[in-house]
């Protein structure tokens, strides 16, 4: 069965800095683009970026390009998501999904809230 | 940026019913058109992938069809556990862009 469990969101003041990570089973993690797609409270989902098998490619909606760092340990069977200067319209929860077909499987998604 | 539109914003229906819901791209995506599921506080559920292809496990009441800019979900009876919000997404261009979702509400 795949699983993806999001972990690491939580309250942060405007500027601060938060890292995500998303461990993942049930399936061979190293074979597939992994991508992180947001929700901003009562709204519509947002891309935010996506890596390659490998990691040697990393793409980025441009509102987080040059603050979000996306990355993953293949040998961890782990993806994660660094965002620094974080701001209001950051908060949302953030999911990790399986980039395949279209986003296959989502995780559980964990809260970030940016406020002072 | 591909922009989708949804409609209707909110379908309401009876179980049993038919429900038919719309994406449009504000230009052409191919079959790049996929659709999702979303419950409260759930995440979101890959029903139908490349327009028309029902993802693993979705039952066979959920269909998709179109291509270039005009596609619809097709749900042929509601159930009770239909009534969610759907989206659509779209994989041509990059970014890759959602809809705003069209709500499926009980009447």
């Amino acid at each position: 069965e795949v699983q993806l469990v999001e972990s690491g969101g939580g309250l942060v003041q405007p500027g601060g800095s938060l890292r995500l990570s998303c461990a993942a089973s049930g399936f061979t993690f190293s074979s597939y683009w992994m991508s992180w797609v947001r929700q901003a409270p009562g709204k519509g989902l947002e891309w935010v970026a996506n890596i390659k098998q490998d990691g040697s490619e990393k793409y980025y909606v441009d509102s987080v390009k040059g603050r979000f760092t996306i990355s993953r340990d293949n040998a961890k069977n782990s993806l994660y998501l660094q965002m620094n200067s974080l701001r209001a319209e950051d908060t949302a929860v953030y999911y990790c999904a399986i980039d395949s077909w279209a986003f296959d499987y989502w995780g559980q998604g964990t809260l970030v809230t940016v406020s002072s | 940026e591909i922009v989708l539109t949804q409609s209707p914003a909110t379908l309401s229906l009876s179980p049993g019913e038919r429900a038919t819901l719309s994406c449009r791209a504000s230009q052409s995506v191919s079959s790049y058109l996929a659709w999702y599921q979303q419950k409260p506080g759930q995440a979101p559920r890959l029903l139908i992938y490349d327009a028309s292809n029902r993802a693993t496990g979705i039952p066979a009441r959920f269909s998709g069809s179109g291509s270039g800019t005009d596609f619809t979900l097709t749900i042929s009876s509601l159930e009770p556990e239909d009534f969610a919000v759907y989206y659509c997404q779209q994989r041509s261009n990059w970014p890759p862009t959602f809809g705003p979702g069209t709500k499926v509400d009980i009447k």
